[in-house]
């Protein structure tokens, strides 16, 4: 079984640039997870989707920050303009409606400097 | 509002050592899951275990083992005989059961960087 995808893994850009992270979740699995984890810190969830809407947005900077599952499947989160503090690594996850115990399957991320 | 402390930030042990990592939780919920995530260098999110919170049996996994008390809401991770290779960041996260179905978010602790030295 394949796990998650994403793409790119780096990414280096200026302030006040925008950037877009592409997530690909495993086969079947219906809710998609993005987190946030700046250096030294756990991750943070921005974002969460059942199948195509969103049920988590609370800590999504939607001043800047979008994401999208069309189709709800694949997924793609955009920040626009990026700030310095943005830099951190974008992880993207996926679980089954199928597993009550909720368990994530994480992808191995997009490491984002903002310079 | 659910929260996961992780006090210790660093702990250095040689090889061989046997080594705890703690994990206090806060939740209101009566029905929760706690997990232990594995971060390597290379960056990527390993699963280590997930309890329920109806599930107190303390369990062991070769050289891991973990020790789950609803009454000091811990849930410790102790790796005995620890390896060069268990060098890596710890994660203990929580997820509670929430409304309508939809799996819920973890909250992460702020994690524990394991070294272990030769």
């Amino acid at each position: 079984e394949a796990g998650v995808a994403q793409s790119p893994r780096y990414k280096i850009i200026e302030k006040r640039q925008s950037v877009a992270f592409w997530c690909n979740p495993i086969s079947g699995h219906a809710t998609l997870y993005w987190y946030q984890q700046i250096l030294g810190q756990g991750p943070k969830l921005l974002i969460q989707f059942q199948n195509n809407g969103v049920v988590d947005d609370s800590q999504l900077p939607k001043d800047r920050f979008s994401a999208e599952r069309l189709k709800g499947v694949d997924s793609t989160l955009k920040i626009q303009p990026a700030k310095l503090e943005d830099s951190a690594v974008y992880l993207c996850a996926s679980s089954s409606l199928q597993d009550r115990a909720y368990e994530q399957y994480f992808g191995p991320g997009t490491r984002l400097t903002v310079t | 509002a659910q929260k996961v402390t992780q006090a210790q930030t660093e702990i250095s042990v040689v090889e061989k050592e046997d080594v705890t990592l703690d994990c206090v939780y806060e939740t209101r919920d009566t029905t929760y899951y706690l997990f232990w995530y594995k971060q390597p260098p290379s960056g990527e999110l390993v699963f280590l275990i997930r309890r329920n919170s109806f599930d107190e049996q303390n369990e062991i996994s070769g050289r891991y083992s973990w020790n789950f008390q609803k009454s000091t809401s811990s849930f410790n991770f102790t790796i005995t005989a620890s390896q060069v290779v268990d060098s890596a960041v710890y994660f203990c996260a929580l997820s509670e059961e929430s409304m309508g179905g939809a799996n819920s978010k973890l909250t992460f602790g702020k994690g524990i960087t394991l070294s272990v030295r030769p």
